[in-house]
C-alpha cells in the first residue's frame, strides 16, 4: 500500500527550530521527486519546497527560502523538512506529497495525512 | 510571481453540472492539475495534465485548459462532491509550484 506518514509537528516558540519527517512506503521512494505543502488554519494550500529524486535539485517558496531546508535519505525512504527561525505565520498543517511521475511540474498523486505545526509563545 | 485565481464558491444542485475556473496568464501553455479536499482530510488528485484522471476517479470529473482559463467540470454532481477544489501549475520562470486560491463547492 502506497503511503506517506508525516511526523515531528508540535508547538514551538517563535525563532526556534523544528524538523519534520515523512516516511514513505509502498513505492520506490528513490525514483520520485517529493514536496512539502502547508495549509494555515482556514486557508488554502501553499507549496513550500520540492526535492528531486536524488536530492540534487531543491526549490523553495519565497516565504521560507533561507529558513527551511528540504532533504531526503533514500536509504531510509524518508523525506525531511528542517524549519529554522520559525514565525507565527508558519503555523499550518504540513503535508508531504509525491510526484506522479519523474519530472518537474508533475501532479502530486499521493499525500500524507499532515502534521500540525503551531508557532506560538 | 505567477497567480492563479479561482472563484471563492460555486453552488450546484444535485444532478447538475459544476464548473470551476482557474485563471492565469497564458495558463493554456501549462499543465494544470486539480485537487479535491474535504474537511479535515488531505487533498486528493482528481485531474492531472489538464484533462487526465487518476485511476479510481469517476468519469464525472473532467478538465480543460485554453488561453487564460482552465476549467474543472463535475457532471451529475452528488452530495459527496461537496469540498474545496484547488488548481495547480508549475511556474518554470520561478521554479515554483503554484496553487490556486481554492473554490468551495456547495451541493444545494
Amino acid at each position: 500500500q502506497v503511503q506517506l506518514v508525516e511526523s515531528g509537528g508540535g508547538v514551538v516558540q517563535p525563532g526556534r527550530s523544528l524538523r519534520l519527517s515523512c516516511a514513505a512506503s509502498g513505492f520506490t521512494f528513490s525514483s520520485y521527486g517529493m514536496h512539502w505543502v502547508r495549509q494555515a488554519p482556514g486557508k488554502g494550500l501553499e507549496w513550500v519546497a520540492v526535492i528531486s529524486y536524488d536530492g540534487s535539485n531543491k526549490y523553495y517558496a519565497d516565504s521560507v527560502k533561507g529558513r527551511f531546508t528540504i532533504s531526503r535519505d533514500n536509504s531510509k525512504n524518508t523525506l525531511y523538512l528542517q524549519m529554522n527561525s520559525l514565525r507565527a505565520e508558519d503555523t499550518a498543517v504540513y503535508y508531504c506529497a509525491k510526484d506522479l511521475e519523474q519530472q518537474l511540474g508533475d501532479a502530486f498523486d499521493i499525500w500524507g495525512q499532515g502534521t500540525m505545526v503551531t508557532v506560538s509563545s | 510571481s505567477y497567480v492563479l485565481t479561482q472563484p471563492p464558491s460555486v453552488s450546484v444542485a444535485p444532478g447538475q453540472t459544476a464548473r470551476i475556473t482557474c485563471g492565469g496568464n497564458n495558463i493554456g501553455s501549462k499543465s494544470v492539475h486539480w485537487y479535491q479536499q474535504k474537511p479535515g482530510q488531505a487533498p486528493v488528485l482528481v485531474v492531472y495534465d489538464d484533462s487526465d484522471r487518476p485511476s479510481g476517479i469517476p468519469e464525472r470529473f473532467s478538465g480543460s485548459n485554453s488561453g487564460n482559463t482552465a476549467t474543472l467540470t463535475i457532471s451529475r454532481v452528488e452530495a459527496g462532491d461537496e469540498a474545496d477544489y484547488y488548481c495547480q501549475v508549475w511556474d518554470s520562470s520561478s521554479d515554483h509550484e503554484v496553487f490556486g486560491t481554492g473554490t468551495k463547492v456547495t451541493v444545494l
